[in-house]
């Protein structure tokens, strides 16, 4: 069964540098995301990406994140000058387009980011 | 800002029993909710959803239930097996296809 895979599993990194998380989505879908989990704290929608553009972000999501498909294949969240408060889950997450009357969003088994 | 909250940050049932999973949202133009399984350490897995136009979606032994008058609605596991034991995520759809999730229920299926 397809699936949704993310690497690193774990990634750590000094406060300050920058990061990039990858993914690689279900083969034939076209909506894209990015959530987090704080320790403790709620699944958060950082962004959504469709036909190569942010279509959403959250409040979160400000000037030192950013996303990028770079190829057909790859989805990426860049992280510019990491905080300590960016410590948490990553997961991304992707959709068909709809199909019947469902909007499932299957999701990877995430990032684990420790800022230092 | 809690658009989608669960009450129960737990819940412990027999193997073989009825569990009932609660949440409640506050946004009236959410119109599709859907229900995860979330495992330690492993990404949320999609177990069913349901479109505000109908009352009852069922998939094997799970069955949601929505009451949209009351923004309410509830995951019916039955029979409940030990390996349902997990953290069960109710979340909605936004207008952008974002995701807006509760704060999860941990669910212990007793043998």
């Amino acid at each position: 069964e397809p699936e949704v895979t993310q690497t690193p599993s774990h990634q750590v990194t000094q406060m300050g540098q920058e990061v990039i998380l990858r993914c690689v989505p279900i083969s034939n879908h076209l909506y894209f995301y990015w959530y987090r989990q704080i320790l403790g704290q709620k699944v958060e929608f950082l962004v959504s990406f469709y036909n190569n553009e942010i279509s959403e972000k959250s409040e979160i999501f400000d000037d030192q994140f950013s996303v990028e498909r770079p190829d057909g294949s790859n989805f990426t969240l860049k992280i510019r000058s990491t905080k300590l408060e960016d410590s948490a889950m990553y997961f991304c997450a992707s959709s068909a387009l709809r199909t019947g009357a469902s909007y499932e969003q299957y999701f990877g088994p995430g990032t684990r980011l420790t800022v230092t | 800002d809690q658009q989608v909250k669960q009450n129960s940050p737990s819940l412990s049932v027999q193997e073989g029993r009825i569990s009932i999973l609660n949440c409640d949202y506050t946004n009236s133009m959410f119109d599709y909710f859907l229900w995860y399984k979330k495992y330690p350490a492993e990404g949320p897995t999609f177990l069913i959803s349901i479109s505000s136009i109908k009352d009852k979606n069922e998939d094997g032994r799970f069955t949601v239930f929505l009451n949209k008058s009351a923004k309410h609605l509830s995951l019916h596991i039955v029979p409940s097996q030990p390996g349902d034991s997990a953290v069960y995520f109710c979340a909605a759809l936004g207008s952008a296809r974002q995701l807006t999730f509760g704060s999860g229920t941990q669910l212990t299926v007793l043998p």
